[in-house]
């Protein structure tokens, strides 16, 4: 079984100021590894992914993230945040191999102050 | 293109009535999921289809719910004699790869 633990629960920052946002995964298995955001009363839209190759991926809106895998990390990064930004960031897993179920973690609400 | 979409987006009803949430793939998508987001959660899997057939119904938490996709496109998500524990917002996904699923924007369920 995969988890995901994303220890932020809230993460208040300044506008233009920069943001990293915490994920941590266990898993037995190979992984796939995505960052969904939620726009307040929205479906989840794809930030980004990392199936292989560069640990470094970049993704809409300005956003990045770097695969980890001795520490099991793929945190989330923005050198500049816009108050567009404000929303909930769900860090999710999948296994390799055939069609699969995705879990997810408990989500970091993102809260851009002007 | 057209992405996933789910009908109705709010539905409101009574303990112990029977509902029915509709979610309607991305044209050409054989996966379809369903995922149930309590308050504060993320989402957490309900159960898969691939084609017709559910492949893994492993998430449903009981036997009042009951899924269909009888065509391989749409599907149904069907919930008998709801419970105030119910309320959550149902999401549907849908995926033509074996990596990434694409999310509707949910029917919120609220059970009085």
């Amino acid at each position: 079984a995969q988890s995901v633990t994303q220890l932020d629960s809230q993460v208040p920052v300044f506008e233009e100021a920069p943001v990293e946002l915490r994920c941590n995964y266990s898993s037995s298995v190979s992984v796939y590894l995505f960052w969904y955001v939620q726009y307040p009363n929205q479906g989840l839209q794809l930030l980004l992914k990392y199936l292989s190759g560069s640990t470094l991926v970049k993704g809409i809106n300005g956003f990045e993230a770097e695969f980890n895998k001795s520490q099991t990390s793929f945190h989330l990064r923005k050198p500049s945040v816009h108050i567009s930004d404000t929303a909930e960031y769900f860090c999710a897993v999948i296994r390799t191999g055939g069609y699969q179920k995705v879990t997810f973690g408990t989500g970091t609400k993102l809260q851009v102050i002007p | 293109g057209a992405g996933v979409s789910q009908t109705p987006s709010n539905k409101v009803t009574e303990k112990g009535k029977y509902v029915e949430l509709r979610c309607d793939p991305i044209s050409g998508h054989t996966a379809l999921y369903w995922y149930r987001q309590s308050l504060g959660q993320g989402p957490e899997f309900l159960i898969y289809f691939q084609g017709t057939g559910a492949a893994d119904d492993s998430g449903l938490p009981n036997d009042r719910f009951f899924a269909v996709r009888p065509e391989g496109s749409v599907s149904t998500l069907k919930i008998q004699r709801t419970e105030r524990g119910d309320s959550a917002v149902y999401l549907c996904a849908s995926s033509v790869s074996t990596d990434t699923q694409y999310f509707g924007p949910g029917t919120r369920l609220t059970v009085l």
